[in-house]
């Protein structure tokens, strides 16, 4: 258990489907961001935001559409994706104004068919 | 976003030290030097951070060069379970949100 816990961890869904992902911190972190993994390439970061608040945008198509209802939790909306967004989908926390670490949950698996 | 350059992999011997190193000649005066490190099919893991000084904890060591421009992480005695892809990331503070921005990072792997 990091202290950040995502579900589900695995998740198959069609590509007319809608689907969510959620994420939830109880450490007291202000931030929260969604990023991609894709097969052998680094982390890309999604969305940011800092008290509720998304702070950045990384031109992350409309089929994606993340909510923030208080700074524990953060939920992607996924909606007729394709296969190629099928990756592993993780979320971190941390205190956004200072330099110390990110926690970061396990993720969760996305195959897009 | 300024920019780290590692290996690509490196290999180690179990119960050896191992040494990442870790180049970043476009520092700024408010980065903080991180360090991650992902097992397969995990989220990354924190190892390490630090600033200017040297900085120790129960995971590993962050030695930083006198002008910031580079830095390593120490693994005191490799296990296989250290076995990793191991980041070395600048974080800025004081900005909106202090974003990671994650890049190849060193692929370490450990012999028995």
């Amino acid at each position: 258990e990091t202290g950040v816990t995502q579900t589900p961890r695995h998740l198959v869904m069609g590509m007319t489907n809608k689907k969510s992902l959620k994420c939830e911190q109880h450490l007291g972190h202000n931030a929260m961001y969604w990023y991609k993994q894709s097969a052998k390439k680094p982390l890309e970061l999604m969305f940011v935001y800092n008290f509720k608040e998304q702070t950045e945008n990384n031109s992350v198509p409309s089929r994606f559409s993340p909510e923030c209802p208080n700074s524990s939790h953060l939920f992607l909306h996924l909606h007729t994706l394709q296969p190629e967004d099928s990756a592993l989908y993780l979320c971190a926390s941390s205190q956004g104004w200072t330099g110390d670490g990110y926690t970061f949950g396990s993720g969760t698996r996305l195959t897009v068919v | 976003d300024a920019k780290t350059t590692q290996p690509n992999s490196m290999e180690s011997n179990e119960e050896e030290p191992v040494h990442l190193p870790c180049n970043h000649s476009t520092i700024s005066g408010t980065d903080y030097i991180h360090w991650y490190r992902q097992l397969p099919s995990q989220g990354p893991e924190y190892v390490i951070h630090g600033l200017t000084s040297n900085v120790n904890n129960r995971m590993a060591s962050l030695a930083i060069a006198e002008d910031r421009k580079s830095s390593t992480l120490i693994l005191h005695r490799a296990t296989l379970r250290d076995a990793a892809v191991y980041y070395c990331i600048l974080r800025p503070v004081y900005n909106q949100g202090g974003k990671l921005i994650f890049g190849q990072g060193t692929e370490l792997s450990v012999k028995p």
